[in-house]
Order: C-alpha cells, then structure tokens, then sequence
C-alpha cells in the first residue's frame, strides 16, 4: 500500500543545518513535494521534484532524492528561528491527484 | 503563485448546529478541490475529493451525510459539518489544483470548536 513515513521531531541550533528524512513506499510516485506549517495555518509549498531527478536546489534548501531506496530528504542551511515549523514529505501519482502526505517532522531552531 | 481562500479561519458553534466553510481559488480555476481534516499534532487525513459539476469522493470511514461537499464552480468548494458534535472539533484545510497540474494549493484553515 501506499505509505509516507519521516521522524517526528528535530531540534538545531540557529545557524546550523537542518536535514528532514521521508521515505516512501510507491516506487509510481512522480511528484515528492515538501510542505511547511506553521501552528494555526494551512500548508505552504516549499518546494517538490520530479521522480527522475536526484537533486534540486532552492535558495536555502536543498532536495535530495534516491529513488532506489525510496528516500527523499530536505536540507535547510542557516536555519533561523523562523523555520520552526512541521515539515511534510508528500507524494503524487500521475492522473490520481491523490496526495499522500506523511505524519509530519516539528522542527524546533534553538536561538 | 496561486491562491486558495478558506473562510471562517475560526468558528466557534453549539452542539446540533450545522458550519459552512468555504474555500475558494481566487486567481485561477480549481478543477479539483480537497478537503481535509487535521487533528492536533497529526498528519492531513484527506475526507473528500471533489470535482466541478459532480458528486464528491468521500474517503472510507468519511460521513457523506455528516459531511456535505458542494463544488458548484470552478472557483468554490463548501464543505458543511451538519448537527456538529464536540467529536467534530477539528482543523480543517481544502486544497485546491488546476487541471492536469500536480501541484496543490493550500487554504489557511478553519478551526471548528463545538461546544
């Protein structure tokens, strides 16, 4: 079946890297996609790649995927205290729309 | 990039009492609608999916009587929590996407509290 898994909890530094692992179990999966949620609001695309990539960068972040053991990570450099948040791994399948998200990571930035 | 209005962002109602949460897509047009339900310190768990001009898709163990989806446009999706229960108290959040796109978009919300 289809299952999204990653660790519930970190906690870094201010100013360290933060690095946020999912793994998944659909090898179909096209779309894998981080999400950010802040208490009270509702889910902010951070950034996604596709399945045939094996990296992706974005500004701060960093997207790493190994789809041979169905591994997907993000790597947040500096990380500052506005990035406490929960983080959600979610994959797509083509033509289904149906999201899977997984249970979310709470990262805490101690300043 | 796009943006999906959910509204209230907070409601507070009495027991029996039917709410009405609207999401909306307000700069383009949202072919596919979806609705979740967030309990504290959890993952989404996905409700319903709803497709413009049709009957919504309830996930297994989702209340279709209990949960009422309309999606009469391509811009708006109501979800309706008929004779609300303190069990209902909840987060909810819609998500929206464009035709053949496979990003989603987010609203911000709606806490429910039923006393």
């Amino acid at each position: 079946g289809e299952d999204v898994e990653q660790s519930l909890f970190l906690s870094v530094r201010e100013g360290d890297s933060s690095v946020i692992n999912c793994t998944y179990t659909d090898s179909s999966s096209t779309y894998l996609y981080w999400y950010k949620q802040e208490p009270g609001a509702g889910l902010q695309l951070l950034t996604y790649i596709f399945s045939n990539m094996d990296m992706k960068q974005d500004q701060r972040l960093t997207v790493l995927l190994n789809k041979k053991d169905k591994h997907l990570s993000l790597r947040i450099a500096d990380t500052q205290t506005g990035d406490s948040a929960i983080y959600f791994c979610a994959e797509i399948h083509t033509g289904g729309f149906k999201t899977i998200f997984g249970a979310g990571t709470r990262l805490f930035v101690k300043a | 990039g796009a943006v999906v209005s959910q509204h209230p962002s907070w409601v507070i109602c009495k027991s029996g009492t039917s709410v009405k949460i609207e999401c909306r897509s307000l700069d383009f047009q949202a072919t596919t609608m979806f609705w979740y339900r967030q309990f504290p310190k959890q993952s989404l768990m996905l409700m319903a999916t709803s497709n413009e001009g049709s009957k919504a898709t309830y996930e297994q163990g989702v209340e279709k009587d209990k949960f009422l989806i309309n999606h009469a446009s391509l811009t708006l999706s109501t979800l309706t929590v008929t004779s609300a229960h303190p069990e209902d108290s909840s987060f909810y959040i819609c998500s929206a996407s464009m035709l053949r796109a496979e990003k989603l978009f987010f609203g911000s919300g709606t806490q429910l509290s039923v006393l």
